[in-house]
């Protein structure tokens, strides 16, 4: 199974301002998934981007996948104090296993 | 609406005493998942259902069983739980294609929070 690190562990930003959270992974993947997790709940699915794409939106969100480095990154836009949350990546071809996630915190 | 429901949302049980976790899903998802998340930590994969199939993660201890009796239900199973298997448990489902990956897209529940004592 692959696992993703997801860095920094931490991030604290005002409200308005950008976040961006990176991830590395260790071998080969065929997609690799973002997921949002609030305290206290379960995680949910935020975007899939596949090997062959380099870039992939979805509303605020933005995520970009290098292969060669094996390396991908979320980037939230305009953050919103509702954003605040834990942030986890998982990849591979098998079921994606999680880091310890970033945790981002938005400042109203 | 479709969805992932755990319950209950918090158990406290005591040391040594056998506690049984539920998991529904209206999906119709083939796929059913339990994990394991300590605070501040990765979520843990412990088994999963593919169908009837069942896979145990290597490192998953003998004390923890899951059972499938259908489609839509899951159960996490702790024989004799330890203190150190106070976590949140989270069910997750998702659909796999015939042949296909399993690394579709998956939908969480929101955990049960488990405490020994």
């Amino acid at each position: 199974s692959q696992q993703g690190e997801e860095d920094p562990q931490a991030l604290s930003i005002q409200e308005g301002e950008n976040a961006t959270m990176n991830c590395s992974y260790k071998t080969s993947i065929n997609n690799l998934q973002w997921y949002r997790q609030n305290s206290g709940r379960g995680l949910v699915h935020l975007i899939l981007i596949r090997s062959n794409e380099r870039e992939k939106h979805s509303g605020r969100l933005r995520v970009t996948l290098d292969t060669s480095k094996k390396s991908s990154s979320l980037l939230i836009t305009a953050s919103r104090a509702a954003d605040t949350a834990s942030y986890f990546c998982g990849g591979g071809s098998y079921i994606p296993t999680f880091g310890r996630g970033t945790s981002l915190i938005v400042h109203p | 609406d479709a969805m992932v429901i755990q319950n209950p949302r918090y158990q406290v049980t005591q040391f040594g005493k056998p506690v049984t976790l539920s998991c529904s899903q209206t999906l119709n998802h083939n796929v059913m998942y339990w994990y394991q998340q300590k605070s501040s930590q990765a979520p843990k994969l412990l088994f999963h259902y593919y169908d009837k199939d069942f896979n145990n993660e290597a490192d998953t201890p003998d004390n923890f069983q899951s059972r499938r009796p259908n489609t839509s239900f899951c159960f996490l199973d702790i024989r004799s739980p330890g203190l150190g298997d106070t976590a949140m448990y989270l069910c997750a489902t998702s659909l796999r294609s015939m042949s296909g990956p399993l690394n579709q897209p998956q939908h969480f529940g929101d955990g049960t929070r488990l405490s020994i004592l």
